[in-house]
């Protein structure tokens, strides 16, 4: 069975803290993927791995920075949490290849930013 | 304009109803479509692919329309469990490898 597991179901952190948030994967995947989800507007991309060390900025990469030493780890750092960070925070991995491969997701990460 | 857009619902529907989801995206070089559901505090997990010839998986029915840009999922007999939020998800190849873009849900509350 698949898996995808993150560190924290619940997080509360104070403004100016640095947070952690890790994810691993069982799957022997290459593509890990860290998402933010928020009411109203859907899923979107922070970063991206596609590979151990290597990393893409996604769509709201500001704030955040990822390290990926091993192929089933992905970590999310917010460097100096802020009050609009307070997200339900995802992680995802894929296999490369096909176009119609599926993301299988963590349970996520629900963070507050107090 | 967001590129990929849904109704957010909330569609509330009776048992045994039939319900139908539109979502339109923006980018027409997009190259797969996907469906999928999430519900209340959990993950999303993967629904149905959706494919050019349209596809079937027991009573929901997924259909892509490219020339208008959208796809649609159609449940039939909807159950108490089919109350969730559905999501429609587009990939579309660029430079950088394949772009996933989430919409943001369409929820759906089947009642007794």
């Amino acid at each position: 069975d698949v898996k995808v597991t993150q560190s924290s179901r619940y997080l509360v952190k104070r403004t100016g803290e640095k947070v952690f948030l890790e994810c691993v994967q069982d799957m022997d995947h290459e593509n890990m993927f860290w998402y933010r989800q928020d009411p109203g507007l859907g899923l979107r991309l922070i970063y991206f791995s596609y590979d151990v060390k290597m990393k893409e900025k996604g769509d709201i990469p500001e704030g955040y920075s990822v390290s990926r030493e091993k192929k089933e780890r992905f970590s999310l750092i917010l460097e100096s949490a802020s009050t609009n960070q307070t997200s339900m925070y995802l992680c995802a991995s894929k296999t490369s290849g096909g176009s119609y491969n599926e993301q299988f997701f963590g349970p996520g990460t629900r963070l507050t930013v107090l | 304009r967001k590129e990929v857009e849904q109704d957010p619902g909330p569609f509330n529907v009776p048992e045994g109803a039939t319900v139908a989801f539109n979502c339109t995206y923006s980018n027409s070089a997009s190259q797969s479509f996907f469906w999928y559901r999430q519900d209340c505090r959990k993950e999303p997990k993967l629904l149905m692919s959706v494919y050019s010839s349209g596809n079937e998986d027991g009573r929901f029915t997924a259909q892509l329309n490219r020339a208008s840009q959208y796809i649609s999922l159609l449940i039939r007999d909807s159950k108490l469990s089919d109350s969730a939020t559905y999501l429609c998800v587009v990939s579309s190849l660029n430079t950088g490898g394949f772009k996933t873009i989430f919409g943001a849900g369409t929820r759906l509350f089947v009642k007794a």
